[in-house]
């Protein structure tokens, strides 16, 4: 069964561009979470999308912003980039275990600097 | 606002050394997570931990969970170099949905011979 996936991998803007991120989630999952990771912040909630609904948002300002589409598959969006925004984007898919248990998977994660 | 510390946050360990991570959260929550990261990768599912008391074991560690004392800790036995990693735990924010994860900050364990 394939993993979580992330495109890309890699990315390299400057101060002031936007830039989309793409996740594709384990079939079957429905749920998909995004985090930011920096050395100075740890790991950050940034939302969670189910069935295409925004179901939580974390602590960020309204550049960061995200979808899901019917296939599962999220993106996320951050505009006007800042140097700050230099992280790792991950993103994981859930999926409820029927012991009532449920483990996030996370994809390899998009490497984001912005100079 | 849930807050997850982990301590110590650098562990340097010899093999065969027993050792072990904690977690405090500071609200209550559903349920607590322990994850690896090796460098340059992503995150690893360990364990999940739901109820008071739970205790779950795979290899060399053991992770258990306090509810009451919003406490969980992961023991490690007789470290080998392949535990070098970073580890975190994880607090299911409250109110949240399954998707919503509180991080401590992670404690980054080195093994040596």
């Amino acid at each position: 069964k394939a993993g979580v996936t992330q495109t890309p991998r890699y990315l390299i803007k400057t101060r002031g561009q936007q830039v989309t991120l793409s996740c594709s989630p384990i079939s079957g999952h429905r749920s998909v979470s995004w985090y930011q990771q920096t050395p100075g912040q740890g790991l950050q909630f940034l939302f969670e999308y189910f069935s295409e609904t925004q179901r939580n948002k974390g602590n960020f300002p309204g550049r960061f912003s995200g979808r899901q589409f019917s296939n599962s598959r999220s993106e996320m969006n951050v505009s006007t980039l800042e140097l700050g925004d230099s992280a790792l984007y991950l993103c994981a898919s859930s999926l409820v275990m029927g012991d009532g248990t449920d483990t996030q998977y996370f994809g390899p994660g998009t490497r984001l600097t912005v100079l | 606002e849930l807050k997850v510390e982990q301590n110590p946050l650098f562990l340097s360990m010899q093999e065969g050394k027993n050792y072990t991570i904690y977690c405090n959260y500071s609200t209550t929550s559903d349920r607590l997570y322990w994850y690896r990261q090796d460098p340059g990768k992503s995150l690893e599912s360990l364990f999940v931990l739901l109820s008071n008391g739970a205790v779950k074991q795979e290899g060399r560690l053991m992770a258990s969970l306090d509810t009451k004392a919003r406490l969980s800790t992961l023991h490690i036995t007789a470290a080998v170099h392949d535990l070098s990693a970073t580890y975190f735990c994880a607090v299911l924010n409250y109110g949240g949905s399954q998707g919503n994860l509180i991080f401590g900050k992670g404690t980054k364990l080195s093994v040596k011979p």
